[in-house]
Protein backbone atom coordinates (compact mmCIF):
# COMPACT_ATOMS: atom_id res chain seq x y z
CA UNK A 1 0.00 0.00 0.00
CA UNK A 2 0.80 3.92 -0.38
CA UNK A 3 3.33 4.84 2.93
CA UNK A 4 2.57 7.58 5.38
CA UNK A 5 5.66 8.26 6.91
CA UNK A 6 6.43 10.00 10.70
CA UNK A 7 9.28 10.76 12.97
CA UNK A 8 8.90 8.60 15.93
CA UNK A 9 9.44 11.17 18.81
CA UNK A 10 9.58 14.91 19.72
CA UNK A 11 9.79 16.31 23.07
CA UNK A 12 9.57 20.32 23.21
CA UNK A 13 8.89 22.49 27.20
CA UNK A 14 6.03 23.96 27.86
CA UNK A 15 4.91 27.24 26.06
CA UNK A 16 7.35 26.40 23.32
CA UNK A 17 5.42 25.78 19.45
CA UNK A 18 5.83 22.17 18.28
CA UNK A 19 5.79 21.12 15.10
CA UNK A 20 5.12 16.94 13.62
CA UNK A 21 5.96 16.39 10.44
CA UNK A 22 4.01 13.72 7.55
CA UNK A 23 5.21 12.58 4.32
CA UNK A 24 3.22 10.41 1.98
CA UNK A 25 3.28 9.10 -1.38
CA UNK A 26 -0.08 8.61 -2.62
CA UNK A 27 -0.63 11.64 -4.96
CA UNK A 28 -4.71 11.20 -5.41
CA UNK A 29 -4.76 11.75 -1.30
CA UNK A 30 -7.72 13.97 -1.12
CA UNK A 31 -8.14 14.36 2.46
CA UNK A 32 -4.96 14.52 5.00
CA UNK A 33 -5.96 14.49 8.39
CA UNK A 34 -3.98 14.53 12.24
CA UNK A 35 -5.25 12.54 15.03
CA UNK A 36 -4.34 12.70 18.59
CA UNK A 37 -4.43 9.43 20.40
CA UNK A 38 -3.87 9.30 24.38
CA UNK A 39 -2.90 6.32 25.91
CA UNK A 40 -5.30 3.40 26.56
CA UNK A 41 -8.00 5.62 24.42
CA UNK A 42 -9.25 5.54 20.74
CA UNK A 43 -8.24 8.47 18.41
CA UNK A 44 -9.87 11.68 18.85
CA UNK A 45 -9.88 14.07 14.99
CA UNK A 46 -8.06 17.43 15.65
CA UNK A 47 -8.36 18.55 12.33
CA UNK A 48 -7.56 18.01 8.66
CA UNK A 49 -7.20 19.29 5.19
CA UNK A 50 -7.94 19.06 1.82
CA UNK A 51 -6.00 18.39 -1.03
CA UNK A 52 -6.81 21.59 -2.78
CA UNK A 53 -5.65 23.71 0.05
CA UNK A 54 -1.98 24.65 1.29
CA UNK A 55 -2.96 26.06 4.88
CA UNK A 56 -5.60 25.69 7.66
CA UNK A 57 -5.69 27.31 11.07
CA UNK A 58 -7.62 26.30 14.05
CA UNK A 59 -7.40 27.93 17.70
CA UNK A 60 -3.57 26.85 18.59
CA UNK A 61 -3.46 24.10 15.37
CA UNK A 62 -1.76 24.93 12.26
CA UNK A 63 -1.45 22.89 9.33
CA UNK A 64 0.40 22.93 6.54
CA UNK A 65 0.51 21.18 3.45
CA UNK A 66 3.36 21.25 0.73
CA UNK A 67 1.23 19.06 -1.95
CA UNK A 68 4.23 19.26 -4.40
CA UNK A 69 6.64 17.32 -2.04
CA UNK A 70 3.71 15.70 0.00
CA UNK A 71 5.06 16.98 3.06
CA UNK A 72 2.04 17.91 5.60
CA UNK A 73 2.82 19.57 9.09
CA UNK A 74 0.95 20.29 12.24
CA UNK A 75 2.20 23.22 14.65
CA UNK A 76 1.00 23.28 18.09
CA UNK A 77 1.51 26.93 19.19
CA UNK A 78 1.60 27.04 23.46
CA UNK A 79 2.38 23.36 23.63
CA UNK A 80 1.02 22.45 27.19
CA UNK A 81 1.63 19.55 29.19
CA UNK A 82 -2.02 18.09 27.98
CA UNK A 83 -1.24 17.92 24.80
CA UNK A 84 1.34 14.84 25.37
CA UNK A 85 0.62 12.05 23.42
CA UNK A 86 0.70 10.08 19.94
CA UNK A 87 -0.33 12.06 16.87
CA UNK A 88 -0.92 10.52 13.61
CA UNK A 89 -0.76 11.59 10.83
CA UNK A 90 -3.46 9.91 7.75
CA UNK A 91 -4.92 10.61 4.24
CA UNK A 92 -7.64 8.71 2.36
CA UNK A 93 -6.68 8.44 -1.45
CA UNK A 94 -8.71 6.95 -4.37
CA UNK A 95 -10.74 4.26 -1.84
CA UNK A 96 -12.68 7.08 -0.66
CA UNK A 97 -13.25 5.39 2.64
CA UNK A 98 -9.89 3.84 3.90
CA UNK A 99 -7.75 6.04 6.05
CA UNK A 100 -4.47 5.37 5.45
CA UNK A 101 -2.02 5.79 8.86
CA UNK A 102 1.63 6.76 9.67
CA UNK A 103 3.30 4.94 12.66
CA UNK A 104 2.99 7.95 14.87
CA UNK A 105 4.63 10.64 16.69
CA UNK A 106 5.20 10.22 20.43
CA UNK A 107 5.21 13.90 21.87
CA UNK A 108 5.96 14.60 24.91
CA UNK A 109 6.04 17.90 26.85
CA UNK A 110 8.70 18.71 29.32
CA UNK A 111 7.58 21.41 32.38
CA UNK B 1 -25.16 12.72 20.98
CA UNK B 2 -22.39 10.78 22.61
CA UNK B 3 -20.10 9.47 20.16
CA UNK B 4 -18.97 6.15 18.97
CA UNK B 5 -19.41 3.73 21.62
CA UNK B 6 -17.35 -0.05 21.87
CA UNK B 7 -18.28 -2.81 24.33
CA UNK B 8 -16.42 -4.81 26.05
CA UNK B 9 -13.40 -2.45 26.62
CA UNK B 10 -11.14 -5.36 27.45
CA UNK B 11 -11.18 -8.35 26.23
CA UNK B 12 -8.97 -11.73 27.61
CA UNK B 13 -9.85 -15.04 26.28
CA UNK B 14 -8.07 -17.89 25.27
CA UNK B 15 -6.20 -19.15 22.40
CA UNK B 16 -9.53 -21.05 20.19
CA UNK B 17 -12.49 -18.91 21.72
CA UNK B 18 -14.61 -17.39 19.73
CA UNK B 19 -15.13 -13.54 20.75
CA UNK B 20 -17.61 -10.96 19.29
CA UNK B 21 -17.40 -7.02 20.06
CA UNK B 22 -19.68 -4.66 19.49
CA UNK B 23 -19.99 -1.00 17.86
CA UNK B 24 -22.43 1.79 18.37
CA UNK B 25 -22.27 4.70 15.73
CA UNK B 26 -23.18 7.97 16.14
CA UNK B 27 -26.59 8.02 15.05
CA UNK B 28 -26.50 10.19 11.97
CA UNK B 29 -23.48 8.35 10.06
CA UNK B 30 -24.54 6.30 7.67
CA UNK B 31 -20.95 4.32 7.35
CA UNK B 32 -19.01 2.17 10.10
CA UNK B 33 -14.92 1.13 9.65
CA UNK B 34 -13.02 -1.45 11.78
CA UNK B 35 -9.63 -1.22 12.09
CA UNK B 36 -6.85 -2.85 13.98
CA UNK B 37 -4.30 -1.58 15.70
CA UNK B 38 -0.76 -3.60 17.33
CA UNK B 39 1.41 -2.19 19.52
CA UNK B 40 3.42 0.73 18.17
CA UNK B 41 1.45 1.37 14.87
CA UNK B 42 -1.18 3.35 13.25
CA UNK B 43 -4.60 1.85 12.60
CA UNK B 44 -5.07 -0.86 9.60
CA UNK B 45 -8.30 -0.99 8.04
CA UNK B 46 -10.16 -3.78 8.05
CA UNK B 47 -13.73 -3.55 6.75
CA UNK B 48 -16.44 -0.84 6.22
CA UNK B 49 -20.34 -1.03 5.72
CA UNK B 50 -22.60 1.61 4.43
CA UNK B 51 -25.64 1.23 5.92
CA UNK B 52 -26.01 -2.14 6.32
CA UNK B 53 -23.79 -3.28 3.11
CA UNK B 54 -20.71 -4.26 3.82
CA UNK B 55 -18.81 -2.77 0.91
CA UNK B 56 -15.19 -3.77 1.74
CA UNK B 57 -12.76 -6.05 3.25
CA UNK B 58 -9.38 -5.81 3.83
CA UNK B 59 -7.07 -8.53 2.71
CA UNK B 60 -6.33 -8.42 6.79
CA UNK B 61 -9.79 -9.86 7.03
CA UNK B 62 -9.01 -13.48 7.55
CA UNK B 63 -12.03 -16.27 7.09
CA UNK B 64 -11.88 -16.27 11.31
CA UNK B 65 -13.50 -12.75 10.99
CA UNK B 66 -17.01 -12.18 10.21
CA UNK B 67 -18.61 -8.22 10.90
CA UNK B 68 -21.99 -7.52 10.56
CA UNK B 69 -24.03 -4.54 10.32
CA UNK B 70 -27.70 -6.09 10.39
CA UNK B 71 -30.33 -2.92 10.79
CA UNK B 72 -27.84 -0.29 9.29
CA UNK B 73 -26.93 1.17 13.08
CA UNK B 74 -24.80 -1.00 15.58
CA UNK B 75 -22.46 -3.65 13.93
CA UNK B 76 -20.88 -6.78 15.59
CA UNK B 77 -17.04 -8.05 15.09
CA UNK B 78 -16.39 -11.38 15.71
CA UNK B 79 -13.32 -13.64 15.72
CA UNK B 80 -13.40 -17.19 15.65
CA UNK B 81 -11.04 -19.86 16.73
CA UNK B 82 -8.83 -16.74 18.01
CA UNK B 83 -5.06 -17.14 17.86
CA UNK B 84 -2.14 -15.34 19.83
CA UNK B 85 -1.55 -12.68 16.95
CA UNK B 86 -4.88 -11.61 16.98
CA UNK B 87 -4.18 -9.28 20.13
CA UNK B 88 -4.44 -6.02 19.38
CA UNK B 89 -6.81 -2.74 19.70
CA UNK B 90 -9.85 -3.21 17.73
CA UNK B 91 -10.84 0.17 16.61
CA UNK B 92 -14.83 1.33 15.42
CA UNK B 93 -15.43 4.64 13.50
CA UNK B 94 -17.98 6.39 11.81
CA UNK B 95 -18.91 9.23 9.47
CA UNK B 96 -20.84 10.55 6.77
CA UNK B 97 -21.13 9.31 3.65
CA UNK B 98 -18.73 11.66 2.19
CA UNK B 99 -15.90 10.70 5.00
CA UNK B 100 -13.98 14.05 3.88
CA UNK B 101 -15.19 15.85 6.75
CA UNK B 102 -13.35 12.73 8.82
CA UNK B 103 -14.12 9.47 10.64
CA UNK B 104 -15.00 9.30 14.23
CA UNK B 105 -13.12 6.99 16.33
CA UNK B 106 -14.56 4.91 19.78
CA UNK B 107 -12.43 4.27 22.50
CA UNK B 108 -11.31 0.55 21.24
CA UNK B 109 -11.88 -2.85 22.11
CA UNK B 110 -8.56 -4.30 23.59
CA UNK B 111 -7.96 -8.13 22.99
CA UNK B 112 -5.84 -10.34 24.19
CA UNK B 113 -5.20 -13.82 23.38
CA UNK B 114 -3.97 -16.12 26.12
Amino acid sequence: GEDVEQSLFLSVREGDSSVINCTYTDSSSTYLYWYKQEPGAGLQLLTYIFSNMDMKQDQRLTVLLNKKDKHLSLRIADTQTGDSAIYFCAEIGDSGYALNFGKGTSLLVTP
Amino acid sequence: DTGVSQDPRHKITKRGQNVTFRCDPISEHNRLYWYRQTLGQGPEFLTYFQNEAQLEKSRLLSDRFSAERPKGSFSTLEIQRTEQGDSAMYLCASSFRDSGGGQFFGPGTRLTVL
